[in-house]
C-alpha cells in the first residue's frame, strides 16, 4: 500500500522566511497526492490537491507544493512564512482499496517572530 | 449539517472504564472515517463505513474497539474497559461517495480529545 514520509516532526521558520515542508511517497507513482493543515483545536483542513493535471499546485493561504517523480516528492512551499501560519501540517495519499487516506506523521510547524 | 460534528470534545475517564464518542457527519456524506491521533505518531486509521456496505474494520487495534453507524448518518465509536494507551485525540471524516480512486476529499471534525487516568 501506498505511504508518505515526512521528517523532521517540528519545524522552525523565521517570520517572513520560506516554509519548505518535505514529503516523499513510496514506490509507484499516485494518482493523487494531499496535503492538509490542522490549527490548534480544530480539525484537519484541506491545504491543497494534487491530481496529475498539472505539477505545481496551489492552494490556500499562499501555500502550493510541486510533485517531482523524479524525486518521488511532493514538498510544500510558502515564500513568507506568516505567524498564522502556525499549525501542523500532513502530507496524505491514499490508502488501502484507495477508501482511505494513509496520512504522514506531521510537521509541526513553529513561526518566530 | 454545515460541518462534522464530534462530540464529546474533551473526555477523561478512569482506566477500565467504557466511553463512547459521537460523530455526526456532513448531511448526504456516504463516507464516515474514524481516525486516531496519538501524540508523535501522526494520524492512524481506524475504520470506514460506506453506505449500507460492510465496514472496513482493518485498522481497529483491538477488540475493545467498536464503531457503528446508524442509519448511514450517526457513528459512534466504542472503547470497552479503556487502557492508558488509548489515550488519544479520536478524528472523525466524512466524504462523498468515494468513486475508487482515492479522489475524495475527507472533512474532519474538531475531534474528541479521551485521557485515560
Amino acid at each position: 500500500a501506498q505511504s508518505v514520509t515526512q521528517l523532521g516532526s517540528h519545524v522552525s521558520v523565521s517570520e517572513g522566511a520560506l516554509v519548505l515542508l518535505r514529503c516523499n511517497y513510496s514506490s509507484s507513482v499516485p494518482p493523487y497526492l494531499f496535503w492538509y493543515v490542522q490549527y490548534p483545536n480544530q480539525g484537519l483542513q484541506l491545504l491543497l490537491k494534487y491530481t496529475s493535471a498539472a505539477t505545481l499546485v496551489k492552494g490556500i493561504n499562499g501555500f502550493e507544493a510541486e510533485f517531482k517523480k523524479s524525486e518521488t516528492s511532493f514538498h510544500l512551499t510558502k515564500p513568507s512564512a506568516h505567524m498564522s501560519d502556525a499549525a501542523e501540517y500532513f502530507c496524505a495519499v491514499p490508502g488501502r482499496g484507495n477508501n482511505r487516506l494513509a496520512f504522514g506523521k506531521g510537521n509541526q510547524v513553529v513561526v518566530i517572530p | 449539517g454545515a460541518g462534522v460534528s464530534q462530540s464529546p470534545s474533551n473526555k477523561v475517564t478512569e482506566k477500565g472504564k467504557d466511553v463512547e464518542l459521537r460523530c455526526d457527519p456532513i448531511s448526504g456524506h456516504t463516507a464516515l472515517y474514524w481516525y486516531r491521533q496519538s501524540l508523535g505518531q501522526g494520524l492512524e486509521f481506524l475504520i470506514y463505513f460506506q453506505g449500507n456496505s460492510a465496514p472496513d474494520k482493518s485498522g481497529l487495534p483491538s477488540d475493545r474497539f467498536s464503531a457503528e453507524r446508524t442509519g448511514g448518518s450517526v457513528s459512534t465509536l466504542t472503547i470497552q474497559r479503556t487502557q492508558q494507551e488509548d489515550s488519544a485525540v479520536y478524528l472523525c471524516a466524512s466524504s462523498q461517495a468515494p468513486s475508487g480512486s482515492g479522489a475524495n476529499v475527507l472533512t474532519f471534525g474538531a475531534g474528541s480529545r479521551l485521557t485515560v487516568l
